[in-house]
């Protein structure tokens, strides 16, 4: 099973800073099968990044993904007030398709 | 738009069936190759996901929970299940459906579209 350890647990910003979120994982995940999520309170996840850094529809473009191998970056560029929330990754290569604990996102 | 919606009972005995629907609209289910997942997630905490299906009926569960579930999918109904047996209070959790990516005519897991997902209690 691949895991993944997100850091920092928690980023505390302001608005209009940028934001570097790390996904690490214990083996190789091949061919950048690795997604991010964000997750607001009382809501469902969504799929922002697929394929480490394609933006999924409608996403908008301060969200950007990096990475290959095992170290993956989610950056947000220059925060907006809805942009504050719980963050995961994803892979979705090898069974169990595992995520990552999260990343929260908090007002400074 | 493809919508899913989940239902089923919000709260299950301890050693009991936990057994819920993910309905399935703007689409049908059966067109397409798609990946349908079940994931969960219990309170303050991460996800977790449970297991997929896909068109054909061919599934792919997490091992951690391989012996007690089992979904399945039917495209008259244009819905899939999840079943899963002998839950504890461990089992407690938001329990979402999802249907994976489509790129380029290809399927991947990974959930692009997730119902708004029903919190399920196991307790006596």
């Amino acid at each position: 099973e691949i895991v993944l350890t997100q850091s920092p647990g928690t980023l505390s910003l302001s608005p209009g800073e940028r934001a570097t979120l790390s996904c690490r994982a214990s083996q190789r995940v091949s061919s950048s099968y690795l997604a991010w999520y964000q997750q607001k309170p009382g809501q469902a996840p969504r799929l922002l990044i697929y394929g480490a850094s394609s933006r999924a529809t409608g996403i908008p473009d301060r969200f950007s993904g990096s990475g290959s191998g095992t170290d993956f970056t989610l950056t947000i560029s220059r925060l907006e007030p809805e942009d504050f929330a719980v963050y995961y990754c994803q892979q979705y290569r090898s069974s169990p398709f595992t995520f990552g604990g999260g990343t929260k996102v908090e007002i400074k | 738009q493809v919508q899913l919606q989940e239902s089923g009972p919000g709260l299950v005995k301890p050693s009991q069936t936990l057994s819920l629907t993910c309905t399935v609209s703007g689409g049908s289910i059966s067109i397409g190759s798609y990946y349908w997942s079940w994931i969960r997630q219990p309170a303050g905490k991460g996800l977790e996901w449970i297991g997929r299906i896909d068109t054909s009926g061919s599934t792919n569960y997490n091992p951690s929970l391989k012996s007690r579930v089992t979904i399945s999918v039917d495209t008259s109904k244009n819905q899939f299940s999840l079943k899963l047996s002998s839950v504890t209070a461990a089992d407690t959790a938001v329990y979402y459906c999802a249907r994976g990516l489509y790129i380029n005519y290809v399927p991947y897991v990974a959930p692009a579209y997730w119902g708004q997902g029903t919190l399920v209690t196991v307790s006596s």
